[in-house]
């Protein structure tokens, strides 16, 4: 089956620089979420969308933005990486009910950042 | 706030032994209740959901959870480790709708001896 797909699996940055990463979901799946793993860390949620839209947010940082394309791609867009910013980025994607996003959500393999 | 309690960072259990990761929940709204499993450098794999319905889920690799809402828990059960079940275990709630993002716990990791 089809898997949530997540570009590039690591990433090395300097300081001060951008990275875009990317998010594939799964076939039919139009909502996308948004985590962040620090090392020996739990997952925290930093945005969704649902059909294109911001659906929620979470602890984003402002120098952090993201979007979801009409293909239900999305993008998360980092500026002025600092090293706290080193983490694993999951993207996690559902498919909507009826009554909007269901439960249940599949994560991605990630993406490693790594700043220097 | 929702959070989620994990207790016990680490547990460490011998083959064959049962497994018994711990997870408490502080809401006063049933919420939606998962567990995934988390090995090395990789992504999370969902075990187990509880939604609605029977309070006794069956998930993959053996492992299954009891939602018991007196408790507020939702730990998860192996009878019978494996040496490939060493990984780290989340608990995780969301409230769905467009509050659909998970909250997790802390994570347990699981170690296996032979």
């Amino acid at each position: 089956a089809a898997g949530v797909i997540q570009s590039p699996r690591h990433l090395i940055k300097e300081k001060r620089e951008t990275a875009t990463l990317k998010c594939y979901p799964i076939p039919r799946h139009d909502t996308v979420y948004w985590y962040q793993q620090g090392p020996g860390q739990d997952p925290q949620f930093l945005i969704s969308f649902y059909e294109k839209m911001q659906s929620d947010k979470g602890s984003i940082p402002d120098r952090f933005s993201a979007q979801q394309f009409s293909d239900y791609h999305s993008e998360l867009n980092m500026s002025s990486l600092e090293l706290g910013d080193s983490a694993l980025y999951f993207c996690a994607s559902s498919q909507s009910g009826l009554a909007g996003p269901t439960d249940t959500q599949y994560f991605g393999p990630g993406t490693r950042l790594t700043v220097l | 706030a929702q959070s989620v309690t994990q207790l016990g960072s680490h547990v460490s259990v011998s083959e064959g032994a049962l497994v018994l990761l711990r997870c408490n929940y502080s809401s006063s709204v049933p919420p939606y209740l998962f567990w995934y499993v988390q090995y090395p450098n990789q992504g999370l794999q969902l075990l187990l959901k509880y939604t609605t319905g029977a309070t006794l889920v069956k998930g993959i690799n053996g492992f299954e959870a009891e939602f018991k809402k007196s408790e507020t828990s939702f730990h998860l059960t192996k009878p019978s480790a494996h040496m490939s079940d060493a990984a780290e275990y989340f608990c995780a709630v969301s409230y769905g709708g467009s509050q659909g993002n998970l909250i997790f716990g802390k994570g347990t990791k699981l170690s296996v001896k032979p």
